[in-house]
């Protein structure tokens, strides 16, 4: 079956520090790739996805590049602020049609930024 | 434009008894999908509606159930409640059957006891 791990947290850095977060994934077929953060006290929001190999996904500062060859999809952001603290997921979908939105997700990183 | 909601936000019970999760999903969404997070990792998938059907089921035995209405909000139950329930139940609705790009309410805190 699907399978995402990520790295464990909790990471914490200094503002406009470098953030890179490991997630390798085990699917089938072609997968769609998403990461998802949770701010504190807010419910899980869609930060970026990628639908096919090589594709890179970008939002707020925050990219992740789909590589097929090594089953990644690493978030990377290159100067972090406090307001980016938070417990972000990485996740999978099948794109199988019948899968539904069925979503394979990994266990979760807590990011802390500290000014 | 109104969000995912869900209620009750938190609740207790005790294990045997029966549960039900409500979730409004977002204006113009049609399908809606439920997860169940326990402390300290990701969502689990536990089922879809998708046109007031289930269309997608994750591992998850038959106590759990669900329904969704014309108006596209469901409801979550869980039927002889284990002190394994005890999660977080996080609805999320979606423009399509298929996408992948969910949005997520808050959840509701189930406490088994």
């Amino acid at each position: 079956g699907n399978s995402v791990t990520q790295m464990e947290g909790p990471v914490t850095l200094s503002e406009e520090a470098f953030l890179t977060i490991n997630c390798t994934y085990t699917a089938t077929g072609y997968p769609s790739l998403f990461w998802y953060v949770q701010y504190p006290g807010e419910g899980l929001q869609l930060l970026l996805k990628a639908t096919k190999a090589d594709d890179k996904g970008s939002n707020k500062g925050f990219e992740a590049t789909y590589r097929k060859e090594t089953t990644s999809f690493h978030l990377e952001k290159g100067s972090v602020q406090v307001s980016d603290s938070a417990v972000y997921f990485c996740a999978l979908s099948s794109g199988i049609k019948a899968a539904g939105n069925k979503l394979t997700f990994g266990g979760g990183t807590r990011v802390l930024v500290k000014p | 434009e109104t969000g995912v909601t869900q209620s009750p936000t938190h609740l207790i019970k005790t294990r045997g008894q029966q549960v039900t999760l409500r979730c409004s999903s977002q204006s113009g969404h049609n399908t809606v999908s439920w997860y169940q997070q326990a402390l300290g990792q990701g969502p689990q998938f536990i089922f879809q509606y998708y046109r007031e059907e289930e269309n997608g089921r994750g591992n998850f035995p038959p106590r759990f159930s669900g329904l969704q209405f014309p108006n596209y909000s469901s409801e979550l139950n869980v039927n002889a409640l284990e002190l394994d329930d005890s999660a977080l139940y996080l609805c999320a609705s979606s423009l399509g059957e298929n996408t992948g790009e969910l949005f997520f309410g808050e959840g509701s805190r189930l406490t088994v006891l």
